[in-house]
């Protein structure tokens, strides 16, 4: 079946460092990718989305590319800054739409 | 932009009592409401999917009659632990579809922390 994994938090990072959030993902054809955030006390946020290969999602200064030759969706930031501190979902939808299947979640810390 | 709440926040209650937590989507409608769980350090799991004046449709491995799931206006749904014990303690979290918007849109309410005691 469908399936996230996402490198494993925390990940703690001093202002204005460059971030890497692994995420790889087992599907069947060609799912849609997905990351979200989630900040304290609230609910999740669509960050970013891409919906075929090769397509790059942008959001915030945040980018991820559709990566199917690696079957991989890294989530980056040039410059993160402590606002950006929250917790990040990778998740997918499979091709022929249904339900979100969703990592673990990857817990970021951005100190000053 | 879309707001989902979820009431409680948190609720801690004793094993074999029943605990109601609401989800509403506060300045929209939504025609599709989905319950998940999410286990510490875990992914967040889909329990079920709710429709407006219809049946929910529950995941493999489910449980129904433990879950009960309610979608009775299009701004509220309710999910009800019945006779909840340890083992049910878990963070929920539900999210809302708008009336008329792609599959891809879901607005996510902040989460309950259900403890039973």
């Amino acid at each position: 079946g469908n399936s996230v994994t996402q490198m494993e938090g925390p990940v703690t990072l001093s202002e204005e460092a460059f971030l890497t959030i692994n995420c790889t993902y087992t599907a069947t054809g060609y799912p849609s990718l997905f990351w979200y955030v989630q900040y304290p006390g609230e609910g999740l946020q669509l960050l970013l989305k891409a919906t075929k290969a090769d397509d790059k999602g942008s959001n915030k200064g945040f980018e991820a590319t559709y990566r199917k030759e690696t079957t991989s969706f890294h989530l980056e930031k040039g410059s993160v800054q402590v606002s950006d501190s929250a917790v990040y979902f990778c998740a997918l939808r499979g091709n022929q739409g249904g339900k979100l299947i969703f990592g673990q979640g990857t817990e970021l810390s951005v100190k000053p | 932009g879309a707001v989902v709440s979820q009431h409680p926040s948190w609720v801690i209650c004793k094993s074999g009592t029943s605990v109601k937590i609401e989800c509403r989507s506060l300045d929209f409608q939504a025609t599709t409401m989905f319950w998940y769980r999410q286990f510490p350090k875990q992914s967040l799991m889909l329990m079920a999917t709710s429709n407006e004046g219809s049946k929910a449709t529950y995941e493999q491995g489910v449980e129904k009659d433990k879950f009960l799931i309610n979608h009775a206006s299009l701004t509220l749904s309710t999910l009800t632990v019945t006779s909840a014990h340890p083992e049910d303690s878990s963070f929920y979290i539900c999210s809302a579809r708008p009336h008329h918007r792609a599959a891809d849109t879901q607005y996510f309410g902040p989460g309950t922390r259900l403890t039973v005691l």
